[in-house]
């Protein structure tokens, strides 16, 4: 079971704006920051949000992070085949049993 | 451009150990911390632990201390990661990844192509 939880799945029809969540806890998100990822099946993970919500050069404008107290959320608009992918979130968390950085569960994002 | 590469899948039986490396090049090698993130098959994605390349400082997750081992090589600008009493559940892609900045963080723009490791009797 993961730190940090998300939705197993999610979906949308092109186009469309969807959100994928991820919720925490004050040892993680709610004190520190979030990052989010996707990964395309058989290829490493691809660095989408860090600092909550501050773009990689390349990373479309569709992509969007937001963080408000111990969750945060993803926003996709104007929804396209290829962002069907699995998406992860991770902080770093504080926690007494056990410091270091967490993921969540990874959400699969499909594109109706 | 910057480049991390690794080694070649392994095979290994339980109780075993793994090495992998990590070579990097393109940019600074001392400059950047490296971490190290596995995914079993079909599983979520897993944070094993950093590396200070600069100092050779580590910090690694709780699950797996006493059992995983990061340390580099500036001369040849590689990084190892090596897991010792492998089980079954270590079965997994092993990335190596730099962050996109000069810190800590998990801001990791940079990824090596994965290495399997296979436990199995």
């Amino acid at each position: 079971q993961s730190v940090l939880t998300q939705p197993p799945s999610a979906s949308g029809t092109p186009g469309q704006r969807v959100t994928i969540s991820c919720s925490g806890s004050s040892s993680n998100i709610g004190s520190n920051d979030l990052y989010w990822y996707q990964q395309l099946p058989g290829t490493a993970p691809k660095l989408l949000m860090y600092s909550n919500n501050q773009r990689p050069s390349g990373v479309p404008d569709r992509f969007s992070g937001s963080k408000s107290g111990t969750s945060a959320s993803l926003a996709i608009s104007g929804l396209r085949s290829e962002d069907e992918a699995d998406y992860y979130c991770a902080a770093w968390d504080g926690s007494l049993s056990g410091r270091g950085w967490v993921f969540g569960g990874g959400t699969k994002l499909t594109v109706l | 451009q910057v480049q991390l590469v690794q080694s070649g899948a392994e095979v290994k039986k339980p109780g075993a150990s793994v090495k992998v490396s990590c070579k990097a090049s393109g940019y600074p090698f001392t400059s950047y911390y490296m971490h190290w993130v596995r995914q079993a098959p079909g599983q979520g994605l897993e944070w094993m632990g950093i590396i200070n390349v600069s100092g050779g400082t580590t910090t690694y997750a709780q699950k797996l201390q006493g059992r995983v081992t990061m340390t580099r090589d500036t001369s040849t600008s590689t990084v190892y990661m090596e897991l010792s009493s492998l089980r079954s559940e270590d079965t997994a892609v092993y990335y190596c990844a730099r962050p996109l900045y000069g810190g800590n963080g998990l801001d990791l723009h940079y990824w090596g192509q994965g290495t399997l490791v296979t436990v199995s009797s």
